[in-house]
């Protein structure tokens, strides 16, 4: 099971860190994803964190590079994404997402999902 | 980056046909790397059917995907009232996954 928290409204050029907790399942043998979905718009994939132990590889889309960082604390068993200079076209739904395994895979296991607000 | 494009963007059926959704990529990507999702109104997405013959737990076999190369299919048979939803392709072949742009199935 995944739930993100940490969505909210933030002005143009804030930051804001979302969270994902993972339960039943160590969050850190699995790839984990994060993809948002702008109001009315289709699935965006926005960054991936692959492989297991120490050797965890990020990527990120083009939107998302130099801004945005994924990262996890494996003694909690949660997953981040901080997000840094946000701008309107930020405004999604976030969602986390587990992969098949600890390489790129198809998304076998959705949170509900949060909401970021990005206005003046 | 391999784009996925998604066709038609609508398609109006009624309870017990068949849906025919076609997902066509940039590039050629291998089945064992396509996979498609079902999102309902106000839900996250949820993973149907991957790769030849792969389908989700829970997911009946009224749903299958086909295809290869850059031409990939998602069949419903038989739609039941609550198939009614948007349907993305994904693929995950390199490092930056893409989706399409959805196709929305409506009665």
């Amino acid at each position: 099971q995944l739930s993100e928290s940490g969505g909210n409204w933030v002005q143009p050029g804030g930051s804001l860190r979302l969270s994902c907790a993972a339960s039943g399942f160590t969050l850190s043998t699995f790839a984990m994803s994060w993809v948002r979905q702008a109001p009315g718009k289709g699935l965006e994939w926005v960054s991936t964190i692959t492989g297991s132990g120490s050797g965890r590889i990020a990527n990120y889309a083009d939107s998302a590079k130099g801004r945005f960082s994924i990262s996890e604390d494996s003694s909690k068993n949660i997953l981040f994404l901080q997000m840094t200079s946000l701008i309107d076209a930020d405004t999604a739904i976030y969602y986390c997402a587990r992969g098949a395994g600890h390489g790129n895979s198809k998304l076998e296991s959705w949170g509900q999902g949060t909401l970021v607000t990005v206005s003046s | 980056e391999t784009i996925l494009t998604q066709s038609p963007g609508t398609l109006s059926l009624s309870p017990g046909e068949r849906a025919t959704l076609s997902c066509r990529a940039s590039q050629t990507v291998g089945i064992s790397y396509l996979a498609w999702y079902q999102q309902k109104p106000g839900q996250a997405p949820r993973l149907l059917v991957y790769g030849a013959s792969g389908r989700a737990s829970g997911i009946p076999d009224r749903f299958s995907g086909s295809g290869s190369g850059t031409d990939f299919t998602l069949t419903i048979n038989r739609l039941e009232p609550e198939d009614f939803a948007v349907y993305y392709c994904q693929q995950f072949e390199s490092s930056f996954p893409t989706f399409g742009q959805g196709t929305k199935v409506e009665i």
